[in-house]
């Protein structure tokens, strides 16, 4: 099993563009998670869906967008993207107990 | 809304030392899950507890739960250079939603 995979590693963006960050998962959880993580800081929720065709907003959904048209796959939707959406992109799936996190996305925004 | 604080925020200790790090949240938490991430890696999944002043332990790694389930603490006998990371304890609200502690960094002098 490959787990969580996310879609592309890095990323620089320029202000004003967009980007779809990837994420699908073969454990066939529920629960899919989008988490960012500034440097030296702790993770902040974006969004989460708790299965397909339902997501609902984390802490921090401003400027994102999520689908969860599948069971498997979570993509993230940045709109304009801007700096202060530098950071590390974190997604996450878990069933009943702990999350299993993708390697992440390392986002630029320039 | 639900916060979850941990402290140190940073901690040096020399291989061989005792590490704890601790974790407060403002509200009752049904669960509590500890993480580590390691530098440049992604959050991996330690342990979930569950029970009023539940303790746990991984081979050198002692876990609690506090009585009133609103704190929670890592302990780490005899540090070793591979405890090097980030440790996070992680709690849910009312819904799926999972805030995620501050963090506390370990680093470990040889």
């Amino acid at each position: 099993n490959a787990g969580v995979t996310q879609t592309p590693k890095f990323r620089i963006l320029k202000i004003g563009q967009s980007m779809t960050l990837q994420c699908t998962q073969d454990m066939n959880h529920n629960y899919m998670y989008w988490y960012r993580q500034d440097p030296g800081m702790g993770l902040k929720l974006i969004y989460y869906s708790v299965g397909a065709g339902i997501t609902d907003k984390g802490e921090v959904p401003n400027g994102y967008n999520v689908s969860r048209s599948t069971t498997e796959d979570f993509p993230l939707r940045l709109e304009l993207a801007a700096p202060s959406q530098t950071s590390v992109y974190f997604c996450a799936s878990r069933a009943g107990t702990g999350f299993t996190f993708g390697s992440g996305t390392r986002l630029t925004v320039v | 809304g639900q916060q979850v604080m941990q402290i140190p925020q940073y901690q040096h200790v020399q291989e061989g030392e005792d590490f704890t790090t601790y974790c407060n949240s403002s509200t009752t938490l049904s669960n509590i899950q500890w993480y580590k991430q390691r530098p440049g890696g992604h959050p991996v999944f330690l342990i979930q507890l569950v029970k009023s002043g539940e303790v746990k332990k991984q081979k050198r790694l002692t876990f609690q739960f506090g009585e009133a389930k609103k704190n929670s603490s890592l302990h780490i006998t005899a540090t070793q250079t591979t405890d090097v990371g980030t440790y996070f304890c992680a709690g849910p609200n009312t819904g799926n939603q999972f805030y995620f502690g501050t963090g506390t960094s370990l680093t470990v002098i040889p």
